[in-house]
């Protein structure tokens, strides 16, 4: 099952817009993850933020994480269309597995 | 190329055929998972290995599947008299022996399709 909910399921940009995308989920973890899968393809991991981090930068993205409301964020500034993606959030509950939520549909568009 | 990688990338079967797909992870990393994911959905965790011991399966595994490790390299995922409700992307994910933050590698997948 899924562990929570991304909003939003689909967004739309124009390049150099920033992108912002939440992720909700269920249960304690020890760190929050977040991937982007090109259409029909595999997962690339982007940035890994631990349950005692607030906020993480890596290049154009920033995570926030919030763990008494169990959420999270995603910005991704100055969009290129390249960014075109689904972008997952992912939770390390210390089970070993990942819990994937149900994604958010990026477009950015030239 | 290093990555994890998956063969083959694409199965079309009718249903009722056994179907078999391959990972290969990236060398070094001494466990693997296995994942589903259906159409607009994110990857739902099927199994994991550490090695060859194949350490937790989800509920998702019915007795149709089956997947090994023999020798801690490689790992197939069976699928057993195929429904059409087995039609997905199957993904294959290594990790290292000491990473501390349990990032994933992916591989491309195997995107099954029952008639």
């Amino acid at each position: 099952s899924q562990q929570g909910e991304e909003d939003p399921q689909a967004l739309s940009i124009q390049e150099g817009e920033n992108a912002t995308m939440n992720c909700s989920y269920k249960t304690s973890i020890n760190n929050l993850q977040w991937y982007r899968q090109n259409s029909g393809r595999g997962l690339v991991h982007l940035i890994l933020i631990r349950s005692n981090e607030r906020e993480k930068h890596s290049g154009r993205l920033r995570v926030t994480l919030d763990t008494s409301k169990k959420s999270s964020s995603l910005l991704i500034t100055a969009s290129r269309a390249a960014d075109t993606a689904s972008y997952f959030c992912a939770t390390d509950t210390g089970f070993q597995k990942l819990v994937f939520g149900t994604g958010t549909r990026l477009l950015v568009s030239p | 190329d290093t990555g994890v990688s998956q063969d083959p990338r694409h199965k079309i079967t009718k249903r009722g055929q056994n179907v078999t797909f391959r990972c290969d992870p990236i060398s070094e990393h001494n466990r693997l998972y296995w994942y589903r994911q259906t159409l607009g959905q994110g990857p739902e965790f099927l199994t994991y290995f550490q090695n060859e011991a194949q350490l937790e399966k989800s509920r998702l595994l019915s007795d149709r599947f089956s997947a090994e490790r023999p020798k801690g390299s490689f790992s197939t995922l069976e699928i057993q008299r195929t429904e059409q409700g087995d039609s997905a992307m199957y993904l294959c994910a290594s990790r290292p022996p000491l990473a501390g933050g349990n990032e994933q590698f992916f591989g491309p997948g195997t995107r099954l399709t029952v008639l």
